[in-house]
């Protein structure tokens, strides 16, 4: 059974880096064709693809965001760190890290945690 | 900000048809798997439809997927009470070197 849940702060303030992670289980991130991503939702609006980490440490990033984002794996401790620079109240959403598998040419997210809501404000 | 483009709303009577729409370009739909986001009030988004037209064990076959070219297309038939959500198209965008989401399209049954 594949879990994931985030974990981090619930409150930044403008200009300081979030740091957040997820813990997962019942998949590894050594396995080949296997990443884990980050996603986000603003209140009220749309799904934002934010970071991907692969198995063999690919990353990719949201070209918009690219400059403000890292993430890296501890496959030991079966966590993925997304950390973005200089938040402003606009970064306020709910964060999501979710499974991606690949095969062939198939890549889908097929599982997700719960989220958790990150809230910029002084 | 969102690269698929989704219709805002759609609308039907409980046991009737709601097809939703994805429209893309040739750097994601026109050269990748499409995959389809069910997102209930308050809660992450749920798979159900995977490589354009695959469903998730578990999911009913009440909800399909289809792609043409650079547009995709979700249809749940015998619309039910408890499909009023959010739904999201998602690929790869092979110019961009990143995932994309739709704009997202409220389902309401009247």
């Amino acid at each position: 059974q594949i879990t994931l849940k985030e974990s981090g702060p619930t409150l930044v303030k403008p200009t300081q880096t979030l740091t957040l992670t997820c813990t997962f289980s019942g998949f590894s991130l050594s396995t080949s064709g296997v990443g884990v991503g980050w996603i986000r939702q603003p209140p009220g609006k749309a799904l934002e693809w934010l970071a991907l980490i692969y198995w063999d440490d690919d990353k990719r990033y949201s070209p918009s965001l690219k400059s403000r984002l890292t993430i890296t794996k501890d496959t030991s401790k079966n966590q993925v760190v997304l950390t973005m620079t200089n938040m402003d109240p606009v970064d306020t959403a709910t964060y999501y890290c979710a499974h991606r598998g690949c095969s062939g040419g198939s890549c889908y997210s097929g599982y997700w945690g719960q989220g958790t809501l990150v809230t910029v404000s002084s | 900000q969102s690269v698929l483009t989704q219709p805002p709303s759609v609308s039907a009577a409980p046991g009737q048809k709601v097809t939703i729409s994805c429209s893309g370009s040739t750097s994601n739909i026109g050269k990748n798997y499409v995959s389809w986001y069910q997102q209930l009030p308050g809660t992450a988004p749920k798979l159900l439809i995977y490589d354009n037209n695959k469903r998730p064990s578990g999911i009913p076959d009440r909800f399909s997927g289809s792609k043409s070219g650079t547009s995709a297309t979700l249809g749940i038939t015998g619309l039910q009470t408890g499909d009023e959500a959010d739904y999201y198209c998602g690929t790869w965008d092979n110019s961009l070197s990143a995932g994309v989401f739709g704009t997202g399209t409220k389902v309401t049954v009247l």
